[in-house]
């Protein structure tokens, strides 16, 4: 079972469409949670960190499900410029260190 | 604002050399890590460093790989002898705090990368 899931879309919405992504991690043990985005061929850029509570940054809000093992990203009002990669990332233990895992991404293309 | 940094941004090695690949963490980081990203596949764990020493290791993090931090400011990823299937994306990431739920600042920030092409 690989360890943090997305489905890899693409998603191909309109400008000022909102959309959703969805990614679930197989640790329970799991313990912090971030959304990163990755244009092509370029680094991974954190987006935002999840918390337990849910937090929001302007037109991203995140959600974490701890008893389900999910992570949510919400993206409203879509612009053009938030076509690219969005990856879940998952610090999940290996042998008493906790390191980021990174889901395979879900690309999302916005188009006019 | 800090960032990472990595040289070079492309390396092309022939098949069996040796590589040296470079980064610079962010200066008051103490969670280094190095990640591969084959062109078109995910993001992979190769292997984190603490406190002058390995933490953990990926089964792709074989005895032809190794790191060092040879001057409490570079951090660098050696692979001894080259395979083609070595050729992918290298990233160079830090951390100020390990990523557990009970720390802050634990988010890791990429260096932009160094493509390696083993020939």
């Amino acid at each position: 079972r690989k360890e943090v899931e997305q489905d890899p879309g693409p998603f191909n919405v309109p400008e000022g469409a909102t959309v959703a992504f969805n990614c679930t991690y197989s640790n329970s043990a799991s313990q912090s949670f971030f959304w990163y985005r990755q244009d092509c061929r370029k680094e991974p850029k954190l987006l935002m960190s999840v918390y337990s509570s849910g937090n929001e940054d302007g037109r991203f809000t995140a959600q974490l499900n701890r008893a389900s093992q999910y992570i949510s990203l919400l993206i409203r009002d879509s612009k053009l410029s938030d076509s690219a990669t969005y990856l879940c990332v998952v610090t999940a233990s290996s042998g008493g260190s906790y390191i980021p895992t990174f889901g395979r991404g879900t690309s999302l293309i916005v188009h006019p | 604002e800090p960032e990472v940094t990595q040289t070079p941004s492309h390396q092309v090695t022939q098949m069996g050399q040796e590589v040296i690949l470079r980064c610079v963490p962010i200066s008051n980081h103490l969670y280094f890590y190095w990640y591969r990203q084959i062109l078109g596949q995910k993001v992979e764990f190769l292997v984190s460093f603490y406190n002058n020493e390995i933490s953990e290791k990926s089964e792709i993090f074989d005895d032809q790989f190794s790191v060092e931090r040879p001057d409490g400011s570079n951090f660098t990823l050696k692979i001894r002898s080259t395979k083609l299937e070595d050729s992918a994306m290298y990233f160079c990431a830090s951390s100020e705090n390990e990523p557990v739920a009970t720390e802050l600042n634990t988010e890791a920030f990429f260096g932009q990368g160094t493509r390696l092409t083993v020939v």
